[in-house]
């Protein structure tokens, strides 16, 4: 099976922008999760969704957004970028028919806000 | 309140001695514990998981973990350290009564020196 898969790897942005990353969950799990990874920070939850409903959502300002459409991908954006959403974000899939599932990672994307 | 504590943001282990990266958690009722490890440069990767049974359980990579209840711990071990096993390793449990949201610790550098 491939793996949880992101787009873009990298992305450059300015202030104020806006920005839409994807995430495609390995093929059978129905759980997305997106995480926001910094040096200072560590691992911060940002929101799950299953079967295309947010199931949890972290302390996150409204600015991040997320979505999971009818095939388990999913997307999350952020608007009105600021310095401090530079950051990896990671996307993570499970099976999600337990919750004793673990979560499958995928590689990140790299936003840089200028 | 729910959390995850990992009390040492880093763990230095000479190679081949047995190593310990510590972990206690928070939560109410039953919890569902997990190690993730993280390779320079790599994706998050599942180590092994706790969820009922045997309080010791054995992941990738011969790494183990044993559930103590009364300690509200669960601690990652390995009886002896590889250079190769330097990595960030993440602490994470799942609180029932939180929606069974994926609570995670705040991370320990393991460095194994030759």
């Amino acid at each position: 099976k491939a793996g949880v898969t992101q787009t873009p790897r990298y992305l450059i942005k300015t202030r104020g922008q806006q920005v839409t990353l994807s995430c495609s969950p390995i093929s059978g799990h129905r759980s997305v999760s997106w995480y926001q990874q910094t040096p200072g920070q560590g691992l911060q939850f940002l929101f799950e969704y299953f079967s295309e409903t947010q199931r949890n959502k972290g302390n996150f300002p409204g600015r991040f957004s997320g979505r999971q459409f009818s095939n388990s991908r999913s997307e999350m954006n952020v608007s009105t970028l600021e310095l401090g959403d530079s950051a990896l974000y990671l996307c993570a899939s499970s099976l999600a028919d337990k919750v004793g599932n673990e979560q499958f990672f995928g590689p990140g994307t790299r936003l840089t806000v200028l | 309140a729910q959390s995850v504590a990992q009390p040492e943001d880093q763990v230095n282990v000479a190679e081949g001695n047995p190593l310990t990266v510590k972990c206690t958690y928070s939560v109410s009722g039953n919890p569902y514990l997990f190690w993730y490890v993280q390779y320079p440069n790599r994706g998050l990767q599942f180590l092994l998981k706790y969820i009922t049974g045997d309080n010791l359980v054995k992941g990738s990579y011969g790494f183990e973990a044993e559930f103590n209840k009364s300690q509200t711990s669960f601690h990652l071990k390995k009886p002896s350290a590889l250079v190769s096993d330097s990595a960030l390793y993440f602490c994470a449990v799942r609180d029932p009564y939180s929606n069974y949201q994926l609570i995670w610790g705040a991370g320990t550098k393991l460095i194994i020196k030759p």
